[in-house]
């Protein structure tokens, strides 16, 4: 089974440039995350997809990031103008969620893009 | 709201040994799931092992294996014959019922040659 496919894997910019991530999740996986995560912390949730509507996206900076999840399968998270605070991993993860059985609870996770804004 | 917390930033451990890393976390619900994490320097975030609350027998995956222990809500992870790439941040995490993960804040595991 093909797990979580992101790009690109990393990204260098200019401060005020846009970027964007691509996010393939695993098949039939009907919840995405994207993650933030600053070195040395731990992962913030930016926003959550259930199939192609948004649950979650209270910690998502609207002025300058956007995500869409079209047709419920690939997802784009764009950051338009990019701050030198944007440098982080921008991580993506899918679980099956909220099929029944806990064990669709899982999620799981794709290489992360690493960004690098100066 | 669920809380959880890694006491331990850093920890070592001589290669093939055993080490044990802490997490306590916090909630008032009765049934919910636990996870470790591993996310080596490749940034990677990798399940190790999930604890189903509702089962007492504690979970094992090969080398590693946790102390689940309810009712002092405790989820420490053992990771025994402990090998170079074991490496790594390892992050423990609570699903809420939402289906988001609650982290901790890591605990940086160093292996010894």
């Amino acid at each position: 089974e093909a797990g979580v496919a992101q790009s690109p894997r990393y990204k260098i910019i200019e401060k005020r440039q846009s970027v964007a991530f691509w996010c393939n999740p695993i098949s039939g996986h009907a919840t995405l995350y994207w993650y933030q995560q600053i070195l040395g912390q731990g992962p913030k949730l930016l926003i959550q997809f259930q199939n192609n509507g948004v649950v979650d996206d209270s910690q998502l900076p609207k002025d300058r990031f956007s995500a869409e999840r079209l047709k419920g399968v690939d997802s784009t998270l764009k950051i338009q103008p990019a701050k030198l605070e944007d440098s982080a991993v921008y991580l993506c993860a899918s679980s099956l969620a909220p099929s029944s059985g806990r064990a669709a609870d899982t999620q799981y996770f794709g290489p992360g893009t690493r960004l690098t804004v100066l | 709201a669920q809380t959880v917390t890694q006491s331990q930033p850093e920890m070592s451990v001589q290669e093939a040994e055993t080490v044990t890393l802490s997490c306590t976390y916090d909630t008032s619900e009765s049934d919910y799931y636990l996870f470790w994490y591993k996310q080596p320097p490749s940034r990677q975030m990798i399940l190790v092992i999930r604890q189903e609350a509702y089962k007492q027998q504690n979970a094992t995956e090969n080398r590693f294996s946790v102390n689940f222990q309810k009712a002092a809500k405790s989820f420490s992870l053992k990771i025994s014959d402990s090998q170079l790439g074991d490496a790594a941040m390892y992050f423990c995490a609570y699903l809420d019922s939402n289906y988001q993960l609650i982290w901790g804040a890591g605990t940086k595991l160093i292996i010894k040659p």
